[in-house]
């Protein structure tokens, strides 16, 4: 059975301050989603890694993906209260369904 | 539409009714997952269509979840006899292409099941 951790589940951080999410999962995948929940409202997809060393940015957030060790990592760059939001990765396969982890809720304070 | 619709948003059931939650997913899109979300956790898979076709139910958890797809556009998960552990989050995606390659959801806003 295909198991995905995320660590932290709960991360505080100061505006501007670095910090990196880990999702690890326990068998082998083609595909790794992140995406953003903020509260009461629908997930958005930010990233899709689709082949071991795959690194795709956007603004602040940065994704990557190592297939051998079965882990990615989103990091936050000079964080700002904007991206305080629970942020889940996801394991796709091509049977369809894809497999979350229970998700990084962020708050950054000033 | 513009986006994956979901209704009711909000739905409070006495335990042993039945209830029906409807997916209006985007024009189009060959693919329709259904996820469930419990509180503080990850949406959990149920089941996914490709347009009518149910090619996966594994995720359904007892044979009072059921889901349909009749045209392969709008979908229905219906809960029968519903129970307190049933309270969650129903999360509806779609997604324009079968499964394969990147295959990216846009997700409704979900459907808030209570049960009291």
């Amino acid at each position: 059975e295909l198991k995905v951790e995320q660590n932290p589940l709960f991360l505080s951080m100061q505006e501007g301050k670095n910090y990196t999410i880990y999702c690890n999962y326990s068998t082998t995948s083609d595909r790794l989603y992140w995406y953003r929940q903020d509260p009461g409202k629908s997930l958005e997809s930010l990233f899709v890694l689709l082949s071991n060393g795959a690194v795709k940015q956007e603004g602040r957030l940065m994704a990557s993906l190592d297939t051998k060790a079965r882990l990615s990592t989103l990091h936050i760059t000079a964080a700002v209260h904007d991206l305080s939001a629970t942020y889940f990765c996801a394991v796709g396969t091509n049977a369809g369904k894809s497999t979350f982890g229970d998700g990084t809720t962020l708050t950054v304070k000033p | 539409g513009a986006g994956v619709s979901q209704s009711p948003r909000y739905k409070v059931a006495k335990r042993g009714q039945d209830v029906a939650l409807r997916c209006d997913p985007i024009s189009g899109h060959v693919s329709l997952f259904w996820y469930q979300q419990a509180l503080g956790q990850g949406p959990e898979f149920l089941t996914y269509f490709q347009n009518e076709a149910q090619l996966d139910k594994s995720g359904l958890p007892s044979d009072r979840f059921f889901a349909e797809r009749p045209e392969g556009s709008v979908s229905t998960l219906k809960i029968q006899r519903t129970q307190q552990e049933d309270s969650a989050v129903y999360l509806c995606a779609s997604s324009l292409l079968a499964v394969s390659g990147a295959n990216v959801l846009t997700f409704g806003a979900g459907s808030r099941l209570t049960v009291l």
